[in-house]
């Protein structure tokens, strides 16, 4: 069993479309969570961060933490086709034991479609 | 300003030939990092320095040489390459190694030939 699952999708919603993107984890030392968005052949870039279990908004983007059950979630409101694009959770673990190594899920390809 | 820049965006080269890709950051973050990413697949961690010090190499081949001149500069050099090795090559860098994320560059996609 993969430390972090992710479904790979691809996953096809309509403009406007709110749109749900998941990681479940098994190692409970996670404590920070990211979710990266890349664009083909481009670099992740860092869209949310969080350290803690609820939700953290930024802009259309909701990034919601379930500690209890190893479960991270990405909202996407009114989702745009620019949003097309892969999305990678990833997530270490807490002070001197995080050795800078960051454990991505999978990816899931997102496609909004005008 | 959270940019990490990658020369050259493109390279080709030869199983004999000898190159370098470079990384830059002025953010004054002190934990740089080389990442291999094939197509679909996630970025896979290559090697960590944190204070220009080398402190993680996950048992990479020795024809991929990481050095860190300067905090703000990263470089892979690459030596009898296998076409095996073609990849997108990121780099990243952070506060430290701990609990703090990562910024990426935008890569070098590599081909050898």
């Amino acid at each position: 069993q993969k430390e972090v699952e992710q479904d790979p999708g691809p996953l096809s919603v309509p403009e406007g479309a709110i749109v749900s993107l998941n990681c479940t984890y098994s190692n409970s030392a996670f404590q920070y969570f990211m979710w990266y968005r890349q664009y083909s052949r481009k670099g992740p870039e860092l869209l949310m961060y969080t350290y803690s279990s609820g939700n953290k908004e930024d802009g259309r983007f909701t990034a919601q933490v379930d500690k209890s059950s190893k479960y991270i979630s990405l909202f996407i409101r009114d989702s745009q086709p620019s949003d097309s694009a892969t999305y990678l959770c990833a997530m270490s673990v807490r002070g001197s034991s995080n050795t800078g190594k960051l454990i991505f899920g999978q990816g899931t390809t997102l496609q909004v479609k005008p | 300003d959270t940019e990490v820049t990658q020369t050259p965006k493109h390279l080709v080269m030869g199983m004999t030939n000898k190159k370098s890709l470079k990384c830059e950051q002025h953010m004054g973050h002190r934990a740089m990092y080389w990442y291999k990413q094939k197509a679909k697949k996630p970025p896979e961690l290559m090697f960590v320095y944190s204070y220009e010090k080398l402190s993680i190499n996950e048992s990479v081949p020795s024809r991929f040489s990481p050095e860190c001149p300067n905090s703000s500069l990263l470089n892979l050099h690459l030596h009898a390459l296998q076409p095996e090795d073609s990849a997108l090559y990121l780099c990243a860098s952070s506060w430290g190694t701990s609990n703090y994320e990562q910024y990426f560059g935008p890569g070098t996609r590599l081909t050898v030939t």
